[in-house]
């Protein structure tokens, strides 16, 4: 089965400053890469995704990047602002399993003013 | 709004007492999910729902069940609770869309076993 493995496990940055987190997966299959921001007591809650066929996409300070042959996606964070303290979760799936996802182990961001 | 609610979302048990918890949807989303999430970890898939189609994970106790009577509910029954089933449960949603399926999650429900 798929296996998603994340890094850093912690993340510390001073505002303003930019934080990346890498995700390594496993199943050549999967297809859509989904990254959530989980804050304390609340749901994950999805800030950015990607497919297969795109190697990267951006949103505002948000920006996801693909190497399907390499088979890792990174989650860049730049001008890092106070609320963007969480957990972030990668995660994998693929089309034939119905969505289900694979999720890393998660890396807890913290910004400091 | 279109939405994913979960009812209650803070449950307290004794062990070993039946408990329900129950997830409804106004997406009109054909697959469902269960996952549960304890302290510092990423959320574990318990089952899943295709339709009226149930898909139970491997590794999921045979203490975890589920009902999905309809498109919109969904039902956790976890038959004899033990302290360590206290976790946060949460539900999601999706349907594919471009190829994929992008899950909406539920503010989940805090279960406490005493």
């Amino acid at each position: 089965g798929e296996n998603v493995e994340q890094h850093p496990s912690t993340l510390s940055v001073q505002e303003g400053d930019s934080a990346v987190i890498k995700c390594t997966y496993s199943d050549s299959a999967s297809n859509y890469f989904p990254w959530y921001k989980q804050e304390l007591g609340k749901r994950p809650q999805l800030i950015i995704d990607i497919r297969s066929n795109v190697g990267e996409k951006k949103d505002q300070r948000i920006a996801v990047t693909l190497n399907k042959t390499a088979k890792h996606f990174s989650l860049h964070i730049t001008e890092t602002q106070p609320e963007d303290s969480a957990v972030y979760f990668c995660a994998a799936s693929r089309t034939d399993s119905w969505g289900k996802l694979q999720f890393g182990a998660g890396t807890q961001v913290v910004v400091t003013p | 709004d279109a939405m994913v609610i979960q009812n209650p979302r803070y449950q307290v048990t004794q062990f070993g007492k039946p408990v329900t918890l129950s997830c409804s949807q106004t997406l009109n989303h054909n697959v469902m999910y269960w996952y549960q999430q304890k302290s510092s970890q990423a959320p574990k898939l318990l089952f899943h729902y295709y339709d009226k189609d149930f898909n139970n994970e491997a590794d999921t106790p045979d203490n975890f069940q589920s009902r999905r009577p309809n498109t919109s509910f969904c039902f956790l029954d976890i038959r004899s609770p033990g302290l360590g089933d206290a976790a946060m449960y949460l539900c999601a949603t999706s349907r594919r869309f471009r190829g994929s399926y992008e899950q909406y999650f539920g503010p989940g429900t805090r279960l406490t076993v005493t």
